[in-house]
């Protein structure tokens, strides 16, 4: 079935570091892709998404590219901030189908 | 605008008790859902409503029933609780329409659900 895979974390880097979290899917069709955001105690919050490959999703410099023949959407940013600690989730939306598929979560940690 | 509001916060049941969680979003989008968030495995889909009037099974409904009272509210019982369902839960809506998928989900702030 349709999935998604996302590296586990956690992922610790120092305040201005270059961040990138992986992300590949399997799906049986053309699905669009989604990464969301959870700061503690919060519900989840779309970051970015992309809807075709080749498409880019940005927001907040972080930035998302739609893979098709590697299969991946990872996130990346150039410079990390301590307020961007949180945990990272990758999804997947098929055509016709109201069910996101999430991966596992990527816990993000900043020093200072 | 609220988004999406969720009641109650936290709660802790005995095992065999029942409760119902309580959703509500005024954004009047047509699709709602709930999930439940457990370590180390994402979020995975309870139940959804695609539309006001429908409800469908996702990927782990046993235990659970919903209902989709109105275009606003969608609410999520457990008749007899059980440890296994100890979790956070999360529900969501988004707008949707025939043959388009890109609209994102909102989530609201979640239930911390205790069972023991």
């Amino acid at each position: 079935g349709d999935s998604v895979t996302q590296m586990e974390g956690p992922v610790t880097l120092s305040e201005e570091a270059f961040l990138t979290i992986n992300c590949t899917y399997t799906a049986t069709g053309y699905p669009s892709l989604f990464w969301y955001v959870q700061y503690p105690g919060e519900g989840l919050q779309l970051l970015l998404k992309a809807t075709k490959a080749d498409d880019k999703g940005s927001n907040k410099g972080f930035e998302a590219t739609y893979r098709k023949e590697t299969t991946s959407f990872h996130l990346e940013k150039g410079s990390v901030q301590v307020s961007d600690s949180a945990v990272y989730f990758c999804a997947l939306l098929m055509d016709s189908s109201y069910k996101l598929i999430f991966g596992s979560g990527t816990r993000l940690l900043v020093r200072p | 605008n609220a988004g999406v509001t969720q009641t109650p916060k936290f709660q802790v049941l005995k095992t065999g008790q029942s409760m119902t969680l309580q959703c509500a979003q005024d954004m009047n989008h047509n699709s709602m859902y709930w999930y439940r968030q457990d370590p180390g495995m994402g979020l995975r889909l309870i139940y959804y409503s695609a539309s006001e009037g429908t409800t469908d099974k996702g990927e782990v409904p046993n235990g659970y029933n919903v209902s989709r009272l109105n275009k606003r509210e969608f609410s999520l019982r457990l008749e007899s609780a059980a440890p296994s369902q100890t979790s956070v839960y999360f529900c969501a809506s988004s707008e949707s329409r025939a043959g388009v998928n890109s609209y994102e989900q909102y989530f609201g702030p979640g239930t911390r659900l205790t069972v023991t």
